[in-house]
């Protein structure tokens, strides 16, 4: 699993919130990003990061923040959760091996009421 | 613009038919292809990567090509473990664009 570890798992919230998920890593990858996964969209990118305080928007990212203040842990924030952001969440590190995959840890589903 | 379209968006199986799952691409400069399984409720696992058009790559049933404009993922007498979403996503740049996936079934 690459050592990929999401928190919340799960979490449901009200309309106007701000949410904050954490991804962490043990393995010291580089690159780390944050996906949203919804019926009939299928996985897009939100934001992803190349280092410790380099970040770079995804195809989704209005409504969204992250930051990345050490190499372990990207954190995606929600600053004023709304109902279109109800979803699974997952976040993924590239492997740097041969076939330069990426691994996904375990997603967050987040409902926002 | 870049985009991936994966067909069927279903597909349902006896145990031991085989078929294929398809994958069309349009992206300017392919950095690599890459196909995933996802069980429902859990994260996308990585199965292959193919780089370049001719390259063929295979793991247990699963048999991964690729062609210009398009990856095939052939799936030989399936059994019912099998079943789950399969993705498709081309490298542009730094990031993965995915299709929405194709869901198969393969009954008993």
């Amino acid at each position: 699993d690459a050592g990929i570890t999401q928190s919340p798992r799960h979490k449901v919230t009200e309309t106007g919130t701000p949410v904050t998920l954490r991804c962490h890593q043990t393995e010291n990858h580089r690159y780390m990003y944050w996906y949203r996964q919804d019926p009939g969209h299928g996985l897009r990118l939100i934001h992803y990061s190349y280092g410790v305080k380099d970040t770079d928007k995804g195809e989704v990212s209005d409504g969204y923040s992250v930051s990345r203040s050490k190499t372990e842990d990207f954190l995606l924030t929600l600053e004023s959760a709304t109902s279109s952001q109800t979803s699974v969440y997952f976040c993924a590190i590239v492997s740097g091996g041969v076939d330069n995959e990426q691994f996904f840890g375990p997603g967050t589903r987040l409902t926002v009421l | 613009e870049d985009q991936v379209t994966q067909s069927p968006e279903a597909l349902r199986l006896q145990e031991g038919e085989s078929s294929s799952l398809n994958c069309s691409y349009t992206v300017s400069g392919l950095r690599g292809l890459f196909w995933y399984r996802q069980d429902p409720g859990k994260g996308p696992e990585f199965l292959f990567t193919l780089y370049s058009a001719g390259e063929e790559k295979e793991k247990e049933r699963l048999k991964a090509t690729l062609t210009k404009k398009e990856s095939f993922l052939h799936i030989t007498a399936p059994k019912p473990e099998d079943s789950a979403t399969y993705l498709c996503a081309v490298q542009a740049g730094g990031k993965l664009i995915f299709g929405q996936g194709t869901e198969l079934s393969v009954k008993p």
